[in-house]
């Protein structure tokens, strides 16, 4: 099992181009998440998926949109880069169910991102 | 905001000795998770202790919570230098089983 993969590892951008980081996962996990992770900020919620179809807002959403493609694959994509969306972004699963409340998550590596 | 503060921020200790690290956060919890980040790494799940627990423990990890205080303390026993490492703490809050809040984390540094 790779866990969770993410693409790409690295990568630079200028001010107003867009990409999208793609995740995906093989533990058939039900939820999955995106968090960016700035020096001293510890790490901030995005966006995350539930399940699939459905997605919801987390702490910092303003400037990236997400995709839920299937139940694998969770793309965050950034429409107008921004120097302040420079960080590095890490994509997350979890087996989640309402009745029990774990939530224990398995990260990806990350993708090491600069926007100039 | 109810994401958990660690304290301390930075810890340098030497090989066999024991880390405690802190974890203090602000209202009613379902639980609290441990988390370990190696550098230029992802985070890897370590521990979870439910809101109705007082002590877990895990090989050399062993962690309290207090709900009274709304506190948590990770001890990591005989330390090794593969144990530096970054450390988070994570709660999970209020009605929706989905969300992690994190804290800044704790950077323990472990002299050989």
């Amino acid at each position: 099992n790779a866990g969770v993969t993410q693409t790409p590892k690295f990568q630079v951008l200028k001010t107003g181009q867009s990409m999208t980081l793609q995740c995906a996962q093989d533990m058939n996990h039900n939820s999955m998440y995106w968090y960016r992770q700035d020096p001293g900020m510890g790490l901030r919620l995005i966006y995350y998926s539930a399940s699939e179809g459905t997605t919801d807002k987390g702490e910092v959403p303003n400037g990236y949109n997400v995709s839920r493609l299937n139940k694998r694959e969770f793309s965050l994509r950034l429409e107008s880069a921004a120097p302040s969306q420079t960080s590095v972004y890490f994509c997350a699963s979890s087996e989640v169910r309402k009745t029990v409340s774990y939530n224990e998550q398995f990260f990806g590596p990350g993708t090491r991102l600069t926007v100039l | 905001s109810q994401q958990g503060e660690e304290d301390p921020q930075a810890l340098s200790i030497q090989e066999g000795e024991n880390a405690t690290m802190n974890c203090s956060y602000k209202t009613s919890i379902n639980n609290l998770q441990w988390y370990r980040q190696n550098s230029g790494r992802g985070l890897v799940h370590l521990i979870l202790i439910r809101s109705n627990e007082r002590e877990k423990h895990s090989g050399r990890l062993r962690v309290t919570l207090d709900t009274s205080k709304k506190s948590s303390s990770l001890l990591i026993t005989a330390s090794r230098a593969a144990d530096t490492a970054s450390y988070f703490c994570a709660t999970v809050w209020g009605g929706s089983n989905y969300k992690l809040t994190f804290g800044k984390g704790t950077l323990l540094t472990v002299n050989p």
